[in-house]
């Protein structure tokens, strides 16, 4: 299957400081990645669908001046989480699908965020 | 409203057979998926249905029912790697995919 990589796997931040994400397709060219956030023992939760060349669409209650997403080339998109807190602490993946194709998403590995 | 339900945790012994359901109201439906998700790690493929019927792949196998909005995982000859939560999630009329909040499995020996 396709490969969606994402860096970095976790990270330790201070609060106050921000984060950025990467999520690179590495195989194909995705014109649509998908943000998800999950908390402990929860359910994926869509944050954001992010759009090559255009603005992301955001979920409802889903800030769009903290998570701010960016998608400059068909294989890349990053979110970054601004002025983080400790309860952004959460696991970040994205996801991407291939162009065309009504088949599954692929996932990066990941990112657990801890904001001490 | 959009709604996925699953069970939120079921127990098995190692060798033996479990089946997972998942029911689920959609704005339209584009086809259900089956994830698993071990803990700490993003989820990883497992089975996609769009029509009708059972769709056997090794020890897993996926049946859907489009008219009873209803969906089953079959787990066989249970391995304790086996042990993860299992995620179902449909496709709705835009293509967006909708998720339940996942079965966690636990393989007992």
């Amino acid at each position: 299957g396709a490969v969606v990589s994402q860096h970095p796997s976790w990270v330790i931040c201070k609060s106050g400081t921000s984060v950025k994400i990467e999520c690179r397709s590495l195989d194909f060219q995705a014109t649509t990645m998908f943000w998800y956030r999950q908390f402990p023992k929860q359910s994926l939760m869509l944050m954001a669908t992010s759009n090559e060349g255009s603005k992301a669409t955001y979920e409802q209650g889903v800030e769009k001046d903290k998570f701010l997403i960016n998608h400059a080339s068909l294989t890349l998109s990053t979110l970054t989480v601004t002025s983080a807190h400790p309860e952004d602490s959460s696991f970040y993946i994205c996801s991407a699908r291939v162009p065309g194709m009504n088949t599954e998403a692929f996932f990066g590995q990941g990112t657990r965020l801890t904001v001490v | 409203g959009q709604n996925i339900d699953q069970p939120t945790e079921m127990t098995a012994t190692e060798g033996a057979i479990v089946q997972i359901n998942c029911t689920y109201q959609t704005s339209g439906f584009n086809g259900l998926f089956w994830y698993q998700q071990h803990a700490g790690e993003a989820p990883t493929f497992l089975s996609y249905n769009v029509l009708d019927g059972l769709e056997e792949k090794g020890r897993f196998s996926s049946f859907l029912s489009r008219s009873k909005g209803y969906s089953y995982l079959l787990l066989k000859e249970l391995q304790m790697k086996d042990s993860a939560s299992y995620l179902c999630a449909v496709m709705d009329s835009n293509y967006q995919l909708i998720w339940g909040a996942g079965t966690k499995l636990i393989i007992k020996p």
